[in-house]
């Protein structure tokens, strides 16, 4: 059974502070992670991408993957209230029976206040 | 965002009726997915068309009928459903090729919020 752990809070933090929101998965050959974001209501929108261990930055988006300890982690840095939203952890491993299908988490519900 | 776009946006229906939710992607991508969210629940993968043949079902139960006629138009048959079936059903697309990296991002369409009474 291929995993995707998120603690699904709410996690809140002040406006203007870093939120970070983590990931764990089960299955040791995924090779992409992602975070998308999802308002209420809404539909789930791509926030980035990582298949590399290490930091990747977009904005005040910080993507870390480690690996070996199998969890990917999204940092937020300059917290808006216009961040709040729920973050879903995917993760792929795209062998050929699979290369199609992400497992998602249940996401983390981030409320951010003023 | 207009790359994947779903209608209705909104359903309500009756255990006996047959309806269609329908998913048009424009962003000249390869597969299609359909997705169940209900609430507290992750994500849950239905139906994946490759190329439009049917990669991967599953289990879903067949009151539920996906088609897709081309690789821009996917759509999802609904029959004699059930009042736990009610939930947001999303489509997505993505320009898949199986073990490349970079090619399996999806992007997702608005949604259709089906109510089953």
């Amino acid at each position: 059974q291929k995993e995707v752990e998120q603690n699904s809070g709410p996690l809140s933090v002040p406006e203007g502070a870093i939120a970070s929101l983590n990931c764990t998965y089960s299955d040791r050959g995924s090779q992409s992670f992602f975070w998308y974001r999802q308002y209420s209501g809404k539909s789930p929108e791509l926030i980035m991408f990582i298949y590399s261990n290490g930091d990747k930055e977009d904005g005040r988006f910080t993507a870390q993957l480690n690996k070996a300890s199998q969890y990917v982690s999204l940092l937020i840095r300059d917290s808006q209230p216009s961040d709040s939203a729920t973050y879903l952890c995917a993760v792929n491993r795209l062998d050929s029976n699979s290369g199609y299908a992400l497992n998602f988490g249940k996401g983390t519900s981030l409320l951010v206040t003023p | 965002e207009t790359g994947v776009t779903q209608t209705p946006r909104h359903l309500v229906m009756g255990m006996t009726n047959k309806k269609s939710l329908k998913c048009e992607q424009h962003l000249g991508h390869n597969a299609m997915y359909w997705y169940k969210q209900s609430a507290k629940k992750p994500l849950e993968l239905m139906f994946v068309y490759s190329l439009e043949e049917r990669v991967e079902n599953n289990s879903v139960p067949s009151r539920f009928s996906p088609e897709c006629p081309n690789s821009s138009h996917l759509f999802l048959h609904l029959h004699t459903l059930q009042p736990e079936d009610s939930a947001l059903y999303l489509c997505a697309s993505s320009q898949a090729v199986s073990g490349r990296l970079g090619t399996d991002t999806q992007y997702f369409g608005p949604g259709t919020r089906l109510t089953v009474l």
